[in-house]
């Protein structure tokens, strides 16, 4: 089976500072996966990367980058954190033709 | 631009009813279909899914429904169990090319009674 591992489970963070959210995947897959879930909205997408050094943004961008130097490791950061950025974040991997594995998520909570 | 939504924020049923869950599209260009099932502190997994190109999927108790002309789907689940207890998510897929990008819904979440 394919394993998507996220490195925190929960982290607390405070306003201004720099986040990295890390992501592994075992299966040599070239597509990765962020999003962020919040009640009422959904599963959204931050950034997403095809291949190594490769990466578009999603449908919510703004505040986030990525960087994705091996083609396992897909790492979310936030650059100045902020308070709406609190909310649970899930990696993905895809597997198959149209099918997502996604990691346990990491709650993040920005004071 | 919400392109898959579902309406229904949460649903109770009573354990051995069914439980059906809705899902409407926008984009008439998604061509598959998928439900993901999450519960709390956990990643969502895999339900079921359906190609463009059917009107039905069937798995176990799980049943997927598509209705390309009213753009609408919907997730039935017979007998509910009280450990289908989650929050259930729609997605679509508008061809895989090279990213295989998803889009998801709300998130529906279904309390099963015992």
């Amino acid at each position: 089976d394919v394993k998507v591992t996220q490195s925190s489970r929960y982290l607390v963070k405070r306003t201004g500072e720099k986040v990295f959210l890390e992501c592994v995947q075992d299966m040599d897959h070239e597509n990765m996966f962020w999003y962020r879930q919040d009640p009422g909205l959904g599963l959204r997408l931050i950034y997403f990367s095809y291949d190594v050094k490769m990466k578009e943004k999603g449908d919510i961008p703004e505040g986030y980058s990525v960087s994705r130097e091996k083609k396992e490791r897909f790492s979310l950061i936030l650059e100045s954190a902020s308070t709406n950025q609190t909310s649970m974040y899930l990696c993905a991997s895809r597997t198959g033709w149209y099918g997502y594995t996604f990691g346990s998520g990491t709650r993040l909570t920005v004071v | 631009d919400q392109q898959v939504k579902q309406n229904s924020p949460s649903l109770s049923v009573q354990e051995g009813r069914i439980s059906i869950l809705n899902c409407d599209y926008t984009n008439s260009m998604f061509d598959y279909f998928l439900w993901y099932k999450k519960y709390p502190a956990e990643g969502p997994t895999f339900l079921i899914s359906i190609s463009s190109i059917k009107d039905k999927n069937e798995d176990g108790r799980f049943t997927v429904f598509l209705n390309k002309s009213a753009k609408h789907l919907s997730l039935h689940i017979v007998p509910s169990q009280p450990g289908d207890s989650a929050v259930y998510f729609c997605a679509a897929s508008a061809g895989s090319g090279n990213t295989g990008k998803l889009i998801f819904g709300q998130g529906t979440t279904l309390q099963v009674k015992p």
